[in-house]
């Protein structure tokens, strides 16, 4: 267990639906990053938050979106779900400096039919 | 902005034998890097990470990987490898500035024979 939890672990849904991901960071970290793992584009950055605000996006689609709650928990929000968005979701957590260390939870899967 | 190229995207290799996964990197600005490991429908585990100081790092698992600046690779090695070892390998690097994201390269599947 490496203390970052992510729910649920696989999700099936039709195309056109709304998902919500969860993700909740390791004890004391304040960071979290959004991946997506898919069999054409490898891991691809989506969105970062720090202590509930914001910090980066990256390669994340105007359909999808996130935020970060203030007991540092997250969610990533998918709506108008595609096939090409099937994938493995994966949370990273990090105390917010980059030499901590990234903490990876253990993905949800999405299989969009 | 930062890029990694991991030259292999699948190495076999037999029980025992030693296995060496090339991981080359482009960034303006210094970097830290990373080694990753995820084995079948698990989540990414760290494998090793270089920050500052010695160029060879040792990490878990008997592995360990060495940056070299002037060719701005960071070349992980095992010297005999199991068949639990059989999982795939992701390269990453990160600039230095706080929140930083990690940037991976494409991966590279080892698949351990007996």
């Amino acid at each position: 267990d490496s203390g970052v939890t992510q729910t649920p672990k696989h999700l099936i849904t039709a195309t056109g639906q709304r998902v919500t991901l969860r993700c909740s960071p390791r004890s004391g970290d304040l960071s979290v990053y959004w991946y997506q793992q898919s069999l054409d584009q490898g891991l691809q950055f989506l969105i970062q938050y720090y202590n509930g605000e914001e910090r980066a996006k990256g390669n994340i689609l105007e359909r999808f979106s996130a935020q970060q709650f203030p007991d540092l928990h997250s969610e990533l929000n998918l709506s108008s779900l595609e096939l090409g968005d099937s994938a493995l979701y994966f949370c990273a957590s990090t105390q917010g400096t980059v030499s901590s260390g990234y903490t990876f939870g253990s993905g949800t899967r999405l299989t969009v039919v | 902005a930062q890029s990694v190229t991991q030259l292999d995207s699948q190495v076999p290799v037999f029980e025992e034998a030693p296995v060496e996964l090339r991981c080359n990197y482009s960034s303006s600005v210094s970097v830290y890097l990373f080694w990753y490991v995820q084995y079948p429908n698990q989540g990414l585990q760290l494998l090793l990470k270089y920050l500052s100081g010695s160029t060879l790092v040792k990490g878990i698992n008997g592995f360990e990987a060495e940056f070299n600046k002037s060719q701005t690779s960071f070349h992980l090695r095992k010297p005999s490898v199991h068949i639990s070892d059989t999982a795939e390998y992701f390269c990453a690097v990160a600039g230095r500035a706080a929140g930083n994201k990690l940037t991976f390269g494409g991966g590279t599947r080892v698949l351990v024979k007996p």
